[in-house]
């Protein structure tokens, strides 16, 4: 199974300021045929379901703010907040889809 | 825009079989542009994909659960249901329903998802 490790497990952010989140991955999840991470970032609140926000790495859902941004290749990935706001309170995970079994990271929460 | 409901018991005693149905509106359960997939979670696993049905019949299940999985498909109530067999207290968890893109043999990532529902296992 593709293993992946998120970092850190918590992060406590001051309103406006900057957040990352690592993503590490036990083995490349990089396509090369056609240079595809076949990576997603998902935002889940409290009694919610989680809400896909990147896909391909790097690629923002539709709707989603451009505060939020990804990164990354290979096997290293980053899922960065430019400017925290209060709705952005929430636990971020990161989820593999190049092999099955799909696995999910264990999950960042982010406070102000 | 495709919502997903869960429907079924919320409690099952142990050693039992965890029977969800997951509700589709919005779209076609045959459509050969989207897969349906079970995901749970529960405070000591995290986020684990159960398994993963596209069209009907081909069906990817996680290893871990592959011999308790059953996932199929009612096109006439455009439903997509779970079995999970002979279920012990680990198996307590919110289990979710959920969709994405079938592109040219690609599963792509985890689009919409259901609200969940918890299914505690106790006598």
């Amino acid at each position: 199974d593709i293993v992946l490790t998120q970092s850190p497990d918590s992060l406590a952010v001051s309103l406006g300021a900057r957040a990352t989140i690592n993503c590490k991955s036990s083995q490349t999840i990089l396509y090369s045929t056609n240079n595809k991470n076949y990576l997603a970032w998902y935002q889940q609140k409290p009694g919610q379901p989680p809400k896909v926000l990147i896909y391909w790495a790097s690629t923002r859902e539709s709707g989603v703010p451009d505060r939020f941004s990804g990164g990354g290749s290979g096997r290293d990935f980053t899922l960065t907040i430019s400017s925290l706001q209060a709705e952005d309170v929430a636990v971020y995970y990161c989820q593999q889809y190049y092999h099955t079994p799909w696995t999910f990271g264990q999950g960042t929460k982010v406070e102000i | 825009q495709l919502q997903l409901r869960e429907s079924g018991p919320g409690l099952v005693k142990p050693s039992e079989t965890l029977s969800l149905t997951c509700t589709v509106s919005g779209g076609s359960i045959s459509s050969t542009d989207h897969y349906w997939a079970w995901i749970r979670q529960s405070p000591g696993k995290g986020l684990e994909w159960i398994g993963t049905m596209y069209y009907i019949g081909v069906t990817y299940y996680n290893p871990s659960l592959n011999s308790r999985v059953t996932m199929s498909v009612d096109t006439s109530k455009n439903q997509v249901s779970l079995k999970l067999g002979s279920v012990t207290a680990t198996d307590t968890a919110v289990y979710f329903c959920a969709t994405g893109t079938h592109d040219n043999g690609d599963y792509l990532h985890f689009a919409s998802w259901g609200q969940g529902i918890l299914v505690t296992v106790s006598s």
